[in-house]
This record gives structure tokens, sequence and C-alpha cells, in this order.
């Protein structure tokens, strides 16, 4: 069973400060990573990819991958209280699989 | 910006009866998929279609479901004789392809309520 793995949080940052959020998978051959948006009742948005170690960036938003500790985060800067949100970790398969697994997601309040 | 469509946005029906999610993929996608989230709960796998047929399917996907694309534009999601349990957020996504970093982009979804 693949898994990924989230604080499930609540996560609160002020307004303005970095918002770090984590998430960890069990399937080492997994190829691809993706962070997404969802609000409460509303469907996943994408926010960003990434599928090689290190570091890719993209506006306020920053995904770090490190395949050797089978770990994906992202970091938030200059949160804005519009960024409260829950944040889902998506880990595609390697192979021939295309399917996503999720996690659990990490509830994101940014308090004015 | 092209986007997935889904269509109701809100489905009740009756235990035991069958319903069909209707979908409509970005139109240059060519893989489309169907996942499903229990109030709560993570977003789940239930199918993958290409090329007219499954490509790949979850334990979840059953015989009580299926899948069709009946026409150049619609994708839908089949469920006979719903069960309770099959209350749930249902999103349909599609990608243009499936390689490193290809993200999928899901519909608003349609929230199934089974009486």
């Amino acid at each position: 069973q693949k898994e990924v793995e989230q604080n499930s949080g609540p996560l609160s940052v002020p307004e303005g400060a970095i918002a770090s959020l984590n998430c960890t998978y069990s399937d080492r051959v997994s190829q691809s990573f993706f962070w997404y948006r969802q609000y409460s009742g509303k469907s996943p948005e994408l926010i960003m990819s990434i599928y090689s170690n290190g570091d890719k960036e993209d506006g306020r938003f920053t995904a770090q991958l490190n395949k050797a500790s089978q770990y994906v985060s992202l970091l938030i800067r200059d949160s804005q209280p519009s960024d409260s949100a829950t944040y889902l970790c998506a880990v595609k398969e390697g192979g021939t699989g295309n399917q996503f697994y999720f996690g659990t997601g990490t509830s994101l309040t940014v308090i004015p | 910006e092209p986007e997935v469509t889904q269509t109701p946005s809100h489905q009740v029906t009756q235990m035991g009866q069958e319903v069909i999610l209707r979908c409509v993929p970005i139109s240059n996608h060519l893989y489309f998929y169907w996942y499903r989230q229990i109030l709560g709960q993570k977003v789940e796998f239930l199918v993958s279609f290409y090329n007219n047929e499954i490509s790949e399917k979850s334990e979840i996907f059953d015989d009580q479901f299926s899948v069709e694309r009946p026409d150049g534009s619609n994708f839908t999601l089949k469920i006979r004789s719903t069960k309770l349990e099959d209350s749930a957020m249902y999103f349909c996504a599609s990608s243009p392809g499936t390689g490193f970093g290809e993200p999928q982009h899901f519909g608003d979804g349609t929230r199934l309520s089974i009486l």
C-alpha cells in the first residue's frame, strides 16, 4: 500500500510569515510530486509540481524534494489570509501507473 | 483558461438507484480520471481512462462502477445500485499526457448524497 503522509494540522501562521508544509511518501520509486490547494467543498487546485531533487520556486511558493529521504515540502512566503486552505500532497507512482496518491492534507490558517 | 466541467454539482439519490456523473475534460487532454473524496477523508483514485479503455483502476472500482466516453467530449461515471457509503464528492480530472511532472487538472466535483 503506497502511503502519503501529511500532518493534518491545523497550522496557523501570521500574515506575512512563511508557512512550511511537509509530506513524506512510502514508495521509493515515485516519480512526480504535486501540491494542490483545496478550499472547503471545492476541487483540488494545482499549485506546483516537482520531480527533480532540490528546490523549485514559483512566485511565493517553493517546493522542495529530497528523494533519498522520501520527503517533499512546500514553503509559502509572505502568507496571505487568502492562502488559508487545505494543502494536499499528491504523489505519482513510478512505472506505468498514472494514478495520484493523495495525503490527507494539512489545514493552513493565515491570521491577519 | 480551459477547465474540466462536471455536472451535476449535487446529486441526491435513493439507495439502490443508479447514478451517472458527467464530466467534460479539457479538450486537448488524452487521459481522464475519476477520484472520490469521502467527507473528511483523503482524495482516492478510482479509475483512469485512455484511448477509449480503462488503463488503471483501484480496488474501490468494482463491478458497481463503470466509465464511458459516449462521444468526443463527455466522460461519465456510472454507479449501479448505490449504497450509503457511496456518498462522497466525485472529482473528474484530465491530463494531456503522463510524463514527469504532468499534473492532473480537476473539475469542481459532484457531491453525491445517497439517502
